[in-house]
């Protein structure tokens, strides 16, 4: 089973920031949060992934909360194209990734 | 750079067939990963290699399906006498190295079977 609950979908108006919530509650302390984003038709996308501390790189931004047991993934700028289902994943193990049913974003214009 | 490929992108089968579906990971990548995807839902783990070495295969869902990397570089996924719960989209993942490396997707391969 999944270790994370995320909102099955999110509407975001096109040019505004996209924030998408996680729960990870029963996160270990060595486990990492990773977000992949899967567009219709294709392979999961690479996002970001962190431990404990705030992450931010040219797609996104992850902000984890002290506790670690909630993340939040930011797009500051959504666009159309940004319109697909978002996975928060906590790596299990050193292998498999567990993905829920993440959350369908929808970039409205 | 080239990423992960698979081929074919989309396979249609009669229950009963046996299909082999192939997995070019990106080049110097250790690990290897195949997932199912139902329709709908998120994928699922099916088996990983490291290098020529076949670690985990706890999630292939019956001794229906088998999986190889014999030399460490490409990895076919074979499914004998195919049922049509088999019918999903097969993904594979490779990663650098051997521990916790971010997994990089290819486009997955949609399989149909009637």
């Amino acid at each position: 089973d999944a270790k994370t609950t995320q909102p099955p979908s999110m509407d975001c108006a096109e040019g505004r920031a996209a924030n998408l919530p996680c729960n990870h509650s029963t996160i270990s302390g060595n486990e990492y949060v990773y977000w992949y984003r899967q567009i219709h038709s294709q392979g999961p996308q690479y996002i970001i992934h962190g431990l404990k501390n705030n992450e931010t790189n040219e797609m996104a931004s992850l902000i984890i909360t002290e506790d670690r047991k909630s993340s939040t993934l930011i797009l500051p700028h959504a666009t159309l194209r940004d319109t697909a289902v978002y996975y928060c994943i906590v790596r299990v193990g050193n292998n498999d990734m567990r993905f829920g049913a993440g959350t369908r974003l929808t970039v409205k214009p | 750079g080239a990423g992960v490929s698979q081929s074919p992108r989309y396979k249609v089968a009669k229950r009963g067939q046996d299909v082999a579906l192939r997995c070019d990971p990106i080049s110097g990548h250790v690990s290897l990963f195949w997932y199912q995807q139902a329709l709908g839902q998120g994928p699922e783990f099916l088996t990983y290699f490291q290098n020529e070495a076949q670690l985990d295969k706890s999630g292939l869902p019956s001794d229906r399906f088998f999986a190889e990397r014999p030399e460490g570089s490409v990895s076919t996924l074979k499914i004998q006498r195919t049922q049509q719960e088999d019918s999903a989209v097969y993904l594979c993942a490779s990663s650098l190295g051997a521990s916790k490396e971010t997994q990089y997707f290819g486009p997955g391969t949609r399989l149909l079977v009637l």
